[in-house]
């Protein structure tokens, strides 16, 4: 079964930490996800990556990067946390299969910024 | 760019059959998906039309008309544990990530 791993279920963190999320995949997959997911706006991709060192922003990329050091390895980082980061962030990993690719998810790490 | 609309809240009696809508605005088409997520849970990948037509596996069931851009998932024979958000997703171009819809909640109740 593939599995994805994210390094926190719950996180606090004041406004102005900089925050790591973690995240890794043990079935070799190509392609790793970052999402966050509010109420109500359903999931909205913050950035992905198609290769070891690449990466693509998605959709709402600001105050966001990440890191992509090694295959199984997808880290988000919060430069400076905003109370508006509270939220639960999401990572899938996917193969490259150039057609279809189902997405698999890790089980979120809920993050509040106080 | 990419839209995805589907309703924001269903409710369904236990052992009824329940049908959840959505339409989609995209460039290209790479196929159409559902994931379902229960409540402090992970989404989870339920099925994937990229043809007309309806997919079948065990009590749900997924539909898609590429020329009405619109697809839907069937539930059938609805049980308590089917309670969960499901959203759908799709995929303008190749191995490019999918865009997610808002979800729809649905509610099972007895």
């Amino acid at each position: 079964d593939v599995k994805v791993t994210q390094s926190s279920r719950y996180l606090v963190k004041r406004t102005g930490e900089k925050v790591f999320l973690e995240c890794v995949q043990d079935m070799d997959h190509e392609n790793m996800f970052w999402y966050r997911q509010d109420p109500g706006l359903g999931l909205r991709l913050i950035y992905f990556s198609y290769d070891v060192k690449m990466k693509e922003k998605g959709d709402i990329p600001e105050g966001y990067s990440v890191s992509r050091e090694k295959k199984e390895r997808f880290s988000l980082i919060l430069e400076s946390a905003s109370t508006n980061q509270t939220s639960m962030y999401l990572c899938a990993s996917s193969f490259d299969r150039g057609f279809y690719n189902e997405q698999f998810f890790g089980p979120g790490t809920r993050l509040t910024v106080l | 760019g990419q839209s995805l609309e589907q309703p924001s809240e269903v409710t369904a009696v236990e052992g009824a059959i329940v049908q959840i809508n959505c339409t989609y605005q995209t460039s290209g088409f790479y196929g159409l998906s559902w994931y379902q997520q229960h409540d402090g849970g992970a989404p989870t990948f339920l099925s994937y039309n990229a043809l007309d037509g309806l997919e079948e596996t065990g009590r749900f069931s997924s539909f898609l008309s590429r020329s009405d851009s619109y697809g839907y998932l069937l539930l059938q024979e609805l049980q308590m544990k089917d309670s969960a958000s499901y959203f759908c997703a799709v995929r303008d171009k190749g191995n490019t990530p999918l865009v997610f819809g808002k979800g729809t909640r649905l509610s099972v109740i007895a």
